[in-house]
């Protein structure tokens, strides 16, 4: 168990709809990141906050956002639902530049 | 940005076989990071290694920096060993993401 919490495990919803991940990090971690692994693009990392801002972005669509709350858990928000963000989406925390540790992260399929 | 190539991209084992998986990556790095991806698809940490070797049971792990490659050896592997190994890294200059390769897909046959 790394201690990191994603829910829920399984998501399956229609096209054009929105949903939310959530991720609750390591107690102590101020990082958080979200990364995507579908099949055709592998592990790709999406956006990172430290502390409630955010620090990086990767190659997240502007259909997504997310935001870190004050009690450092953070939600990954997906609007305007297509068939290819059928994904994992995982979630993972770190002191900042350490050992990141992965949630269990949560499968998304969209019908 | 950097490159992260894993290799082979596929290996068979019988039980008890030992195995090699190699990373090279085309940067420097801060962090470099294994990671076990069971069939359930869990991202189980193995080990954070940016130099030097570790080992961890039947698991080691040893990174030369400068030549910019990463070994990943398994002895007496398990059927549990089954899954794809990935490697990922955080290159010097970038930020915190972690670049991950395409892993190996391992399977243990009893």
């Amino acid at each position: 168990d790394s201690g990191v919490t994603q829910t829920p495990k399984h998501l399956i919803t229609a096209t054009g709809q929105r949903v939310t991940l959530r991720c609750s990090p390591r107690s102590g971690d101020l990082s958080v990141y979200w990364y995507q692994q579908s099949l055709d693009q592998g592990l790709q990392f999406l956006i990172q906050y430290y502390n409630g801002e955010e620090r990086a972005k990767g190659n997240i669509l502007e259909r997504f956002s997310a935001q870190q709350f004050p009690d450092l858990h953070s939600e990954l928000n997906l609007s305007s639902l297509e068939l290819g963000d059928s994904a994992l989406y995982f979630c993972a925390s770190s002191v900042s530049g350490d050992t990141q540790y992965f949630g269990p992260g949560t499968r998304l399929t969209v019908l | 940005g950097i490159q992260v190539e894993q290799s082979p991209p596929d290996l068979i084992l019988q039980e008890g076989a030992n195995s090699t998986l190699r990373c090279n990556f085309s940067d420097s790095v801060n962090n470099l990071q294994w990671f076990h991806q069971n069939p359930w698809g869990q991202l189980i940490n193995l080990f954070y290694i940016p130099s030097g070797t570790k080992q961890n049971g039947r698991l080691s792990a040893t990174t030369v920096a400068t030549e910019r490659y990463s070994l990943l050896y398994i002895s007496s592997s398990q059927t549990t060993d089954s899954g794809v190994y990935f490697c990922a890294v955080l290159y010097q200059g970038g930020s915190e993401k972690l670049v991950f390769g395409k892993g190996t897909k391992l399977t243990v046959n009893p």
